[in-house]
């Protein structure tokens, strides 16, 4: 999974409960992103990050908050006010900039179900 | 509206048999096409990428086309295997803010012995 981790694999919320998502790259990547991905929809980005300390809101960031204190790192909270928050979690991390080959490397992913 | 469509949603192989899978997109300005073969319960893994000028590109039993001009691409697997098995997710980047990516639905695959 191109030296990106994700933990926990399964994670189970009961409803009203703020739950984070660890996402660690040591691929030494300037910018880190997550998606969500439901079945039979392509994948949604959340939130990203271009450097550390920096983070910006993706297309579905309502619900979720993010940080961004370490280049390593991108933990991803899922908030009680993310209204359908079941979902398969992926982190990705690639090169930051213009480049037409910048491959975004996927982490193995986290499924939260909420109960 | 970027967008990219996939087709089938869906298929069913034998084992040894070859297949093609579709991807339409409307991304622009257009930058790469990547397809990426994800396993259940994983993460997606690049299979290939192909810029403007590129309009073939092969990875083994795997080969992708790019028609820029009609905004497709085919994914095409030769000889399947069980290992096959898996979804194959178009991805289309766009030229500006940093290549946002801009991903399909995906093909769900299951190769049967």
């Amino acid at each position: 999974d191109g030296g990106i981790t994700q933990s926990p694999k399964y994670l189970f919320r009961k409803e009203g409960q703020n739950v984070t998502l660890s996402c660690e790259q040591n691929l030494n990547h300037d910018a880190m992103y997550w998606y969500r991905q439901d079945p039979g929809q392509g994948l949604r980005l959340i939130y990203y990050s271009q450097i550390v300390n920096d983070f910006q809101k993706g297309d579905i960031a309502e619900g979720y908050s993010v940080s961004r204190e370490k280049k390593e790192s991108f933990p991803l909270t899922v908030t009680s006010a993310q209204k359908n928050p079941t979902a398969f979690y992926l982190c990705a991390s690639s090169i930051w900039g213009r480049g037409t080959r910048n491959e975004q490397f996927f982490g193995p992913g986290t499924r939260l179900t909420v109960l | 509206k970027n967008q990219v469509e996939q087709s089938p949603q869906s298929l069913i192989i034998l084992e040894g048999k070859n297949c093609t899978l579709q991807c339409n997109y409307t991304v622009s300005p257009f930058s790469n096409l990547r397809w990426y073969k994800q396993d259940t319960g994983r993460g997606p893994v690049s299979l290939t990428i192909m810029t403007f000028s590129e309009n073939t590109k092969s990875n083994g039993r795997y080969t992708a086309t790019l028609d820029a001009d009609t905004k497709q691409s085919s994914l095409h697997i030769t000889a399947s295997q069980l290992s096959d098995s898996a979804s194959y997710i178009c991805v289309v980047s766009a030229a500006a803010a940093g290549n946002k990516l801009t991903f399909g639905g995906g093909t769900r695959v299951l190769v049967k012995p």
